[in-house]
């Protein structure tokens, strides 16, 4: 499967713990994203990369949350203290970037809930 | 602030008929135009884009029309089918980058 894989599917923690994520883009994208959707509405941007280098923040992203991408292929997502409004569906996409007309391609996404 | 806007979160269409999907952008800076189909507990997935410079692009059943100067655009799909229903999200960037996103249309066709 070549595509953009998510892990975990599923995560339900309490409220004050720490939460990882983890995305493998597509191989050969150099582009990587973090979006969040909650229920009625369309993903909300949080951050990207290009290659290991962390292009664009969110106002959304707090400072309870981290991403990284060490050596420009796989990312991690991070939410410390996790507080019941952090219950969403994330989602990691890929793309190649180009001149023109950027295609992201999405993963499955993790849905976590906070309870 | 909602720069792509989808105003209509449902849509019901019986199959065989044309289901239009209708967005609204204000951003004039938007240069590139996606719409994505999504299952539930499922990741978007792409479905057709066009390009600024065009005002139309079709594949297969699935035509999207563009029209700059009332910053809207549609999507429709024609014979619709039951498998066609999804949440339909309509998106935009500036050529590169990150992608706005609309609330998403709920499409159901029926048998």
């Amino acid at each position: 499967d070549t595509g953009v894989s998510q892990d975990p599917r599923h995560k339900i923690t309490k409220r004050g713990q720490n939460v990882t994520f983890r995305c493998d883009p597509i191989s050969e994208h150099n582009r990587l994203y973090w979006y969040r959707q909650t229920l009625g509405q369309g993903p909300e941007f949080l951050t990207y990369f290009q290659n290991e280098a962390q292009l664009e923040k969110s106002r959304l992203l707090s400072d309870r949350f981290s991403a990284e991408r060490p050596k420009g292929s796989f990312s991690t997502l991070e939410i410390q203290r996790t507080e019941q409004g952090d219950s969403a569906m994330y989602l990691c996409a890929s793309s190649l970037s180009l001149d023109r007309g950027e295609k992201l391609f999405f993963g499955s996404g993790t849905q976590l809930s906070v309870l | 602030d909602q720069q792509v806007k989808q105003n209509s979160p449902s849509l019901s269409v019986q199959e065989g008929r044309i289901s239009i999907l209708n967005c609204d952008y204000t951003n004039s800076m938007f240069d590139y135009f996606l719409w994505y189909k999504k299952y539930p507990a499922e990741g978007p997935t792409f479905l057709i884009s066009i390009s600024s410079i065009k005002d139309k692009n079709e594949d297969g059943r699935f035509t999207v029309f563009l029209n700059k100067s009332a910053k809207h655009l549609s999507l429709h799909i024609v014979p619709s089918q039951p498998g066609d229903s999804a949440v339909y999200f309509c998106a935009a960037n500036k050529a590169v980058g990150r992608l706005y996103f609309g609330r998403g249309t709920q499409l159901t066709v029926w048998p």
